[in-house]
This record gives structure tokens, C-alpha cells and sequence, in this order.
């Protein structure tokens, strides 16, 4: 089951800040944060695993909610590099092998 | 460090004819995972091998496609006839050991259009 992205899209002025969930229907075991950039690969960002929270780098950090099966994303004092979309990818603990992606969440940040 | 190579980035072919992906991955990396990405389905698991061995082909979407590891550092990806709607940009991904807290590393991509 596909993990559900909110929103779709974002639309920054530099400085600002955003939030980016990921929810799933099943019991997750792991969800993991990548950013991609228009014509270029995914990029990873961090890992959150059940019973635990992962702060990655910059000003990027992330939650993970067990009982509602939900991460979000938090993306504080936004800079011009942020622009891209965000791809969660989730596992549950019988394959927590293989990664099932959102749709993505679109996000510009404006000077 | 070098990482996961993927060729060509950019492929154009008529209908009908046979295509053929190619993967190195990081050295050392023992999961490699080839996806299809595109608009309206996003990011898709195509098949992962560990250790060369694959592992979970329940992503490959029929017997037009196939996926080989002969050795660690290769692996092909195959469509063979190839159809328009098979056109989407495909990935490559490598990690270590594959377990939840080890990230999947990309490659840039191949940008496929099937005429």
C-alpha cells in the first residue's frame, strides 16, 4: 500500500517554514526522506525507525508518529536549495527490505 | 567514492526493440534495487538482488522484463519488445546490507523513450 503524502505541493518564500507528512495505512517499521531535484536523482536524507527519531542534517529534521503511522517532515528557516520534491519511502516489518514510495510533495522555495 | 553508475542516461528507440539498462553499483554495497519512476505512479520497485541472488521480482510489471547480476558490480536490465508505455526514467540503487537503517544510494538515471 502506497504510503499518502501531504501536501502535493509547497510554495516558500525564503525564510520560511514547512511540514511535509507521510502516512501509512499498514504498521511501519521504517520510513525514509530523500529529495530529488528536477532531472537528477533522489538524494537521501534520513531514516527513521520505529521507536526512534533521526534528526539528519542542516535544518531538516523529522518525527515518526507509531500510532497514527505517520512521519513528518520539518523544514525550518527555508533556503533556496530546499526547492525539489520529497519522497517518503516506508517498510513494515515483514520486508523491511523493501522500500514503498509516496507520490512525492513539490516544493519551491522563492528569494 | 564512485557511485552507482547507470548507462546510457538517455535512451530512444522505436517500438519493438529490445533494451538493455546497465548498473554498476558502489563496491562493497551488497543489495541493488532498479526502479521505474514516473509521473502518475511515482517511484516503483521493479526487482532487488542480494548478494547477486533476486530476491523480491514481484515489482517487474510481465515477461517482456527481465533482470540479470551476473557478479557484484553489474546488473542489466532488459525489455524486450519494448512499448511506448514502457518510456519513464529507471534507477538504480545500492546498499549495504539493505536493512531499514541503511540508505538506498542512486544512480542518475536512464531517461527511456519508447517511440
Amino acid at each position: 500500500q502506497q504510503p499518502v503524502q501531504s501536501p502535493q505541493a509547497v510554495i516558500l518564500r525564503e525564510g520560511e517554514d514547512a511540514v511535509i507528512n507521510c502516512s501509512s495505512s499498514k504498521a511501519l517499521y521504517s520510513v525514509h526522506w530523500y529529495r530529488q531535484k528536477h532531472g537528477e536523482a533522489p538524494v537521501f536524507l534520513m531514516i527513521l525507525l520505529k521507536g526512534g527519531e533521526q534528526k539528519g542534517h542542516e535544518k531538516i529534521s523529522a518525527s515518526f508518529n507509531e500510532k497514527k503511522q505517520q512521519s513528518s517532515l520539518y523544514l525550518t528557516a527555508s533556503q533556496l536549495s530546499y526547492s525539489g520534491t520529497y519522497f517518503c519511502g516506508t517498510s513494515d516489518a515483514g520486508n523491511n527490505r523493501k522500500l514503498i514510495w509516496g507520490l512525492g510533495t513539490s516544493l519551491a522555495v522563492n528569494p | 567514492d564512485a557511485g552507482v553508475i547507470q548507462s546510457p542516461r538517455h535512451e530512444v528507440t522505436e517500438m519493438g526493440q529490445e533494451v538493455t539498462l546497465r548498473c554498476k553499483p558502489i563496491s562493497g554495497h551488497d543489495y541493488l534495487f532498479w526502479y521505474r519512476q514516473t509521473m502518475m505512479r511515482g517511484l516503483e520497485l521493479l526487482i532487488y538482488f542480494n548478494n547477486n541472488v533476486p530476491i523480491d521480482d514481484s515489482g517487474m510489471p510481465e515477461d517482456r522484463f527481465s533482470a540479470k547480476m551476473p557478479n557484484a558490480s553489474f546488473s542489466t536490465l532488459k525489455i524486450q519488445p519494448s512499448e511506448p508505455r514502457d518510456s519513464a526514467v529507471y534507477f538504480c540503487a545500492s546498499s549495504f546490507s539493505g536493512y531499514s537503517n541503511q540508505p538506498q544510494h542512486f544512480g542518475d538515471g536512464t531517461r527511456l523513450s519508447i517511440l
